[in-house]
């Protein structure tokens, strides 16, 4: 059964830094991985989608890579703001029992500190 | 664009109490899903329609029922609302194919007492 973890839980830094946020999956049969941002009693936002076929995406200040074989994905976000404050999702495609299903990590909550 | 829209966004319910959460999207997606979002966990799958007329169970089916109306709407049903069921839904849908985004309501906020 494809499991989705996002360490670390929580994460606080100060304005300006980069940095990167992990996503880990238990089973490499995916065919997709998406990085989501929600922002407090909203819906979620699709930020990126990396193909199984590609290594990574980048859009704006973000970028997402991905590294099936062992798992892994990362997203990386560049001189931060305390606009990126937010929970981040990561969530991998896969085939259910009869159509694509999404599976999800609990979320990274992300705080920028001016 | 509307995209993806939730209605109610907060609802209080007694336990035994019923109500349908109403979800509608405006992008002729085929699939739409309903999730529920609790503290510390991920998204859990309750129901999916992968195509007007057709619904499948997820993970977590159990106290609740969906419709396809039609291609725009699917709602969710709490026939006997339970405290364990007092959880943030999402309503989401994807358009066809494999690499396609998956959008998002606003999400209801639901708490049984």
């Amino acid at each position: 059964k494809q499991e989705v973890t996002q360490i670390p839980a929580a994460l606080s830094v100060p304005e300006g830094e980069n940095l990167v946020l992990n996503c880990s999956f238990t089973d490499s049969a995916i065919y997709n991985l998406q990085w989501f941002r929600q922002d407090p009693g909203k819906g979620l936002t699709s930020l990126l989608l990396i193909q199984s076929s590609q290594r990574e995406q980048t859009s704006g200040r973000l970028n997402a890579s991905l590294d099936k074989s062992s798992g892994r994905s990362t997203l990386y976000i560049a001189a931060s703001q305390p606009g990126d404050s937010a929970t981040y999702l990561c969530a991998v495609l896969t085939m259910g029992d009869s159509n694509y299903q999404l599976i999800w990590g609990a979320g990274t909550k992300l705080i920028i500190k001016p | 664009n509307a995209g993806v829209t939730q209605t109610p966004k907060f609802q209080v319910l007694k336990t035994g109490q019923s109500m349908t959460l109403q979800c509608a999207q405006d992008m002729n997606h085929n699939s739409m899903y309903w999730y529920r979002q609790d503290p510390g966990m991920g998204l859990r799958l309750i129901y999916y329609s992968a195509s007007e007329g057709t619904t499948d169970k997820g993970e977590v089916p159990n106290g609740y029922n969906v419709s396809r109306l039609n291609k725009r709407e699917f709602s969710l049903r709490l026939e006997s609302a339970a405290p364990s069921q007092t959880s943030v839904y999402f309503c989401a849908s994807r358009g066809p194919g494999m690499n396609t985004e998956a959008f998002f309501g606003q999400g209801t906020r639901l708490t049984v007492v």
